[in-house]
Formats: structure tokens, C-alpha cells, sequence
């Protein structure tokens, strides 16, 4: 177990909806990713915090997306009117330093969109 | 865009035997590699980790070389068990860069 929840484990939703993500990090990581994954491939990067703030975003994360963290501790991940290409696993991640140390993965949302 | 990849996308191995994964990089500025493993339904779990200042690390049952000059990163995994089978990442990171970079992945089976 690394420490870090996600939740649902599961969406399923219809195209047009919108749909909500929670990460609840490892407690003492301040440093807080999401990242997408495609069936058969890598996690790619969409996006990181530190503390409460947003520093980075990838170009993946089109304006249908935004993620927040207002308190520093746990963040969520909103997609807007959702498409079938949204249709993946969306892993949080948390590390105490940043990527030049450990990183620890959720188990993942598995999105789909029918 | 610098990538990393992966040789082969699927390995079997003989129970008990030991397991090669290869890495391929492109970045020569990478200096922290890591390979994680990927059961189906979870999410990755972090195997081991070398950076770029040394060649080879070991854990348990875990041995990471690392080859700078052909740009080369390589898991190997002693006395497989049905356990190990699983997807592996290797991925890599550049000091100051926030993002860690994966590769496809190679699928590693165990055969009983």
C-alpha cells in the first residue's frame, strides 16, 4: 500500500458529463502529479503541485480540464465535457522531494466514456 | 521530444529463472532513472531507482545497471516468482524538470 488514495476506482459516464477526481496524497508530500495512462502505455505527465499551487501543466491538459489543491493536502481533478478520447486511468502520484525522488502512484480512476 | 523505450514489449520466463528487462533513453541529460512494475488494475509501484552517478544498484532480488555511454538501463530479477509477472516501466527525470518520462513498457510473464 503507498499511502495514496484515489477515488471512484471506476467512472463510467456518457459523453457531454463532466466528471470529478480525488487524490488524498501520502500526508507529509508536498509535492502532489497527476498523470494519464492509455491502455498499453506509459503514464504521461498532465500536471503538478506544490503545496497548494499549480506550477505546471502539460500541453495534454486541454481547457476541458483543471485540477486543484486548496488546501495543500488532497487535490481534484475535474474534465469538462467529457469525449471518448478522455477515456484512460488517471493516476495521482505524490513525492516528498519531486521526481529526483521516489515517486508513489494511487491505484488509479479508470475513466470511461461511452 | 526526447523519449525513452523500451527493446522488447514481452518477455516469458521460466519460473525460478532470472529475468533481463532493457531500457533505451534519449535524454543524455537524464540523471535519475527508476523502474516501476504495474500489476493490471493497480498503479505503478516503485521498484528500485539509480542516478546517473552510479552503475549499478542492488535490492532485493533487484539489480538496476546503468549504461551512460550507449544510454543503456537495465532490471534484472533474480529467481523469478509467478508474483514478478507484470508490466515494467523504466522512467527517467533531468534535475529541474518536474515530470518523470516513461517508456511503452515490457510485459513480463512467468511460466509455472
Amino acid at each position: 500500500d503507498t499511502g495514496v488514495s484515489q477515488d471512484p476506482r471506476h467512472k463510467i459516464t456518457k459523453r457531454g458529463q463532466n466528471v470529478t477526481f480525488r487524490c488524498d496524497p501520502i500526508s507529509e508530500h508536498n509535492r502532489l502529479y497527476w498523470y494519464r495512462q492509455t491502455l498499453g502505455q506509459g503514464p504521461e505527465f498532465l500536471t503538478y503541485f506544490q503545496n497548494e499551487a499549480q506550477l505546471e501543466k502539460s500541453r495534454l491538459l486541454s481547457d476541458r480540464f483543471s485540477a486543484e489543491r486548496p488546501k495543500g493536502s488532497f487535490s481534484t481533478l475535474e474534465i469538462q465535457r467529457t469525449e471518448q478520447g478522455d477515456s484512460a486511468m488517471y493516476l495521482c502520484a505524490s513525492s516528498l522531494q519531486g521526481p529526483n525522488e521516489k515517486l508513489f502512484f494511487g491505484s488509479g480512476t479508470q475513466l470511461s466514456v461511452l | 521530444g526526447e523519449s525513452v523505450g523500451l527493446h522488447l514489449p514481452t518477455l516469458s520466463v521460466q519460473e525460478g529463472d532470472n529475468s533481463i528487462i532493457n531500457c533505451a533513453y534519449s535524454n543524455s541529460a537524464s540523471d535519475y532513472f527508476i523502474w516501476y512494475k504495474q500489476e493490471s488494475g493497480k498503479g505503478p509501484q516503485f521498484i528500485i531507482d539509480i542516478r546517473s552517478n552510479m552503475d549499478k544498484r542492488q535490492g532485493q532480488r533487484v539489480t538496476v545497471l546503468l549504461n551512460k555511454t550507449v544510454k543503456h538501463l537495465s532490471l534484472q530479477i533474480a529467481a523469478t516468482q509467478p508474483g514478478d509477472s507484470a508490466v515494467y516501466f523504466c522512467a527517467e527525470n533531468m534535475r529541474g524538470n518536474e515530470k518523470l518520462t516513461f517508456g511503452t513498457g515490457t510485459r513480463l510473464t512467468i511460466i509455472p
